[in-house]
C-alpha cells in the first residue's frame, strides 16, 4: 500500500538559514506528490504539488522536485523566516488507493529570530 | 476560495456521550474526508464520502459512523465517546476523480473526552 516517510522533527532554525525536510513515498503507480503546511491553530493548508517526475513545485519560496528514481520530494527553503513555523507534512495520492492522500507524520519546524 | 468550516474549534464531552462533529464546505466539492491527528501519527483517515449518502470506511473507522443528506456537509458521529478518542478531528474536501485536485481543509476541532 502506499506510504510516505519525513524526516522527524522537530526541527530548530535561525532566521535566514536554510531548511531541507526528507520525504521518501512509496506507491503502486504513478502518485501525486504534495507538501501541506499547519501553521499554530488552523488547519492543513496545501503549500505545493507535483504531478509527474521531474516535476518542481514552488510557493513562498519553498520548493520540492519530484523524484521517481529516487521516490522522493525533499522541501526546501533557501532563507526561513520566523513566519514559517509550522508543521509540515508530505502526502500522495493515486489512483490506486482512489486518490485518498496518505501522509507523512509531519515535521514540526521551528524558527528563532 | 474554498471554505471547510468546522463547528467547533473546542469541545469537551465525557465519557459515554453521543458527539456530533459537523463540517460544511461551500465550493460544490464531491469529496469529504473526517481525519483525525495525533503527535507522531500524522493524519489518519477515519471515513470518507464520494456522494451524498455515499460513505466508506478509512483506516481507522472502529468508534465512529458518519452522515452525509446534503453535499456540503459532511458530519462525524462518535457513538459512544471515550477517552482514547480525544484528538484534533480535520475535515476536508475536494473534488472527484482527479489525483492532483488538493483537499481544502477546515481549522480544525480539538475534542476532549473527560
Amino acid at each position: 500500500g502506499d506510504s510516505v516517510t519525513q524526516m522527524e522533527g522537530p526541527v530548530t532554525l535561525s532566521e535566514e538559514a536554510f531548511l531541507t525536510i526528507n520525504c521518501t513515498y512509496t506507491a503502486t503507480g504513478y502518485p501525486s506528490l504534495f507538501w501541506y503546511v499547519q501553521y499554530p491553530g488552523e488547519g492543513l493548508q496545501l503549500l505545493l504539488k507535483a504531478t509527474k517526475a521531474d516535476d518542481k513545485g514552488s510557493n513562498k519560496g519553498f520548493e520540492a522536485t519530484y523524484r521517481k528514481e529516487t521516490t522522493s520530494f525533499h522541501l526546501e527553503k533557501g532563507s526561513v523566516q520566523v513566519s514559517d513555523s509550522a508543521v509540515y507534512f508530505c502526502a500522495l495520492s493515486e489512483e490506486a488507493n482512489d486518490y485518498k492522500l496518505s501522509f507523512g507524520a509531519g515535521t514540526t519546524v521551528t524558527v528563532r529570530a | 476560495d474554498v471554505k471547510v468550516t468546522q463547528s467547533s474549534r473546542y469541545l469537551v464531552k465525557r465519557t459515554g456521550e453521543k458527539v456530533f462533529l459537523e463540517c460544511v464546505q461551500d465550493m460544490d466539492h464531491e469529496n469529504m474526508f473526517w481525519y483525525r491527528q495525533d503527535p507522531g501519527l500524522g493524519l489518519r483517515l477515519i471515513y470518507f464520502s464520494y456522494d451524498v449518502k455515499m460513505k466508506e470506511k478509512g483506516d481507522i473507522p472502529e468508534g465512529y459512523s458518519v452522515s452525509r443528506e446534503k453535499k456540503e456537509r459532511f458530519s462525524l458521529i462518535l457513538e459512544s465517546a471515550s477517552t482514547n478518542q480525544t484528538s484534533m478531528y480535520l475535515c476536508a474536501s475536494s473534488f472527484t476523480g482527479v489525483a492532483d485536485q488538493p483537499q481544502h481543509f477546515g481549522d480544525g476541532t480539538r475534542l476532549s473526552i473527560l
